[in-house]
């Protein structure tokens, strides 16, 4: 059964703070993706990797950064919170193995004031 | 850029009554369309797939027709329970799966 976990179900930072999002996936997945989720626009792509070490940007990449040093952690970095950024943060991998079936974390409810 | 739209946003109907979604794609490139159940709470969920090569697929209650000349797709649930209620997303996929574009989301809310 594979298993995304994500580091925080809800964070609360201060505007200007630097955030750091972690996921971690245990099924050795190629993909790993972020999405932030705002009621009426469904998932938005933020950054994607299909390899430790590369990464993409999605369609909302402004403001965010990622990292991909080892395959199964995938972290999005929030170098100056704005209060824009306020959101569910969902992380999900996938496998060419799997049909390209996206498997998601339980997301992370960061607030900031 | 590239989008999916997806209607209703919100959709009630009574238990045991049929449910549809229906969704249009805008990259004339996509070939892989899923379906993810999202329950209050909880994480998305895959519930059903279709690729481009095939017109339509059905899973016990729920199936899912593609018309790829139209760029339409919908999902369809028969005989509705109140376990069906959950915001559904449709997205549309082009090959390798790494931009998958999402619907903006379905809340469907199935009364007993």
């Amino acid at each position: 059964d594979v298993k995304v976990t994500q580091s925080s179900r809800y964070l609360v930072k201060r505007t200007g703070e630097k955030v750091f999002l972690e996921c971690v996936q245990d099924m050795d997945h190629e993909n790993m993706f972020w999405y932030r989720q705002d009621p009426g626009l469904g998932l938005r792509l933020i950054y994607f990797s299909y390899d430790v070490k590369m990464k993409e940007k999605g369609d909302i990449p402004e403001g965010y950064s990622v990292s991909r040093e080892k395959k199964e952690r995938f972290s999005l970095i929030l170098e100056s919170a704005s209060t824009n950024q306020t959101s569910m943060y969902l992380c999900a991998s996938s496998s060419p193995g799997h049909l390209y079936e996206q498997y998601f974390g339980p997301g992370t409810r960061l607030t900031v004031t | 850029g590239e989008n999916v739209e997806q209607h209703p946003s919100t959709l009630s109907v009574q238990e045991g009554d049929s449910a549809v979604i229906k969704c249009t794609y805008s990259d004339s490139a996509s070939n892989y369309f899923p379906w993810y159940k999202q329950e209050l709470g909880k994480r998305p969920q895959l519930i059903i797939d279709i690729r481009s090569n095939v017109g339509e697929k059905k899973d016990q209650r729920i199936a899912v027709t593609l018309n790829k000349t139209a760029k339409h797709f919908s999902l369809h649930i028969t005989e509705t329970q109140p376990e069906d209620s959950a915001v559904y997303f449709c997205a549309a996929s082009t090959t390798g799966g790494f931009k998958t574009i999402f619907g903006a989301g379905t809340r469907l809310f199935v009364k007993a």
